[in-house]
């Protein structure tokens, strides 16, 4: 079946833009993460979505990150007044329940790389 | 100091090597543990994960877990140049979905 999608795979912008980026989870996944991988690093949580709802966004770094997920299947990452500190690969992975990753495998989609000029 | 600790490599072997792989984490209310493995310009794919301490093996895979220590390996035997890829340790409390990740190891097989 298909896997986690993110839309687009590449984003440039300028210092101080408004961007969105997207992410369609594996139909029937009630949870959503999204995670941002700098270069050279491990990817860092940002915020995890049970259903509709944040469950938790304690990853968030400030005030300009902000995340929806209305239908409780797609979800939109939004960032405002874009740096260059926010230039990373921001990924999303989805899972069956969000019930705890023992028995509840994230799926990662492939990222999107986001470039603040 | 990160929760979770890995050298980056890289790490170069020539194939049919068995590579080791390693990170120490820092939470003692890790429960879980993960080993992802992430080709270029691709997300990570999980390879196996463990319950607290003890081994577990799928294939030429091996993750091991040292509770007492914060300890955590995947050994690859027979490594192959599929392999090639990073290898991302990751760790979660009981019942959490909050993943803490390594800095990813960089893995060469070479023929």
């Amino acid at each position: 079946g298909a896997g986690v999608s993110q839309t687009p795979s590449n984003k440039v912008t300028e210092k101080g833009k408004y961007v969105e980026l997207r992410c369609d989870p594996i139909s029937g996944h009630t949870a959503l993460y999204w995670y941002r991988q700098s270069l050279g690093q491990g990817p860092e949580f940002l915020i995890y979505f049970q259903g509709t709802g944040a469950a938790d966004d304690s990853g968030l770094p400030n005030d300009r990150f902000f995340a929806v997920r209305p239908e409780g299947s797609v979800s939109t990452l939004k960032i405002q007044r874009t740096e260059r500190g926010d230039s990373a690969v921001y990924l999303c992975a989805s899972s069956l329940r969000g019930q705890g990753v023992g028995t509840d495998t994230q799926y990662f989609g492939p990222g999107t790389r986001l470039t603040v000029l | 100091q990160k929760e979770v600790e890995q050298d980056p490599g890289p790490l170069s072997v020539p194939e049919g090597a068995i590579v080791s792989l390693n990170c120490t984490y820092s939470n003692s209310a890790f429960q879980y543990f993960m080993w992802y493995r992430q080709y270029s310009r691709k997300g990570p794919e999980l390879l196996m994960y463990t319950y607290s301490s003890g081994n577990k093996e799928d294939g030429r895979f091996t993750a091991q877990v040292d509770k007492s220590s914060k300890y955590i390996s995947l050994f690859i035997r027979d490594s192959q140049p599929s392999d090639s890829a990073t290898y991302l340790c990751a760790a979660v409390t009981g019942g959490g979905n909050k993943l803490t990740f390594g800095t990813g190891t960089q893995l060469k097989v070479e023929l």
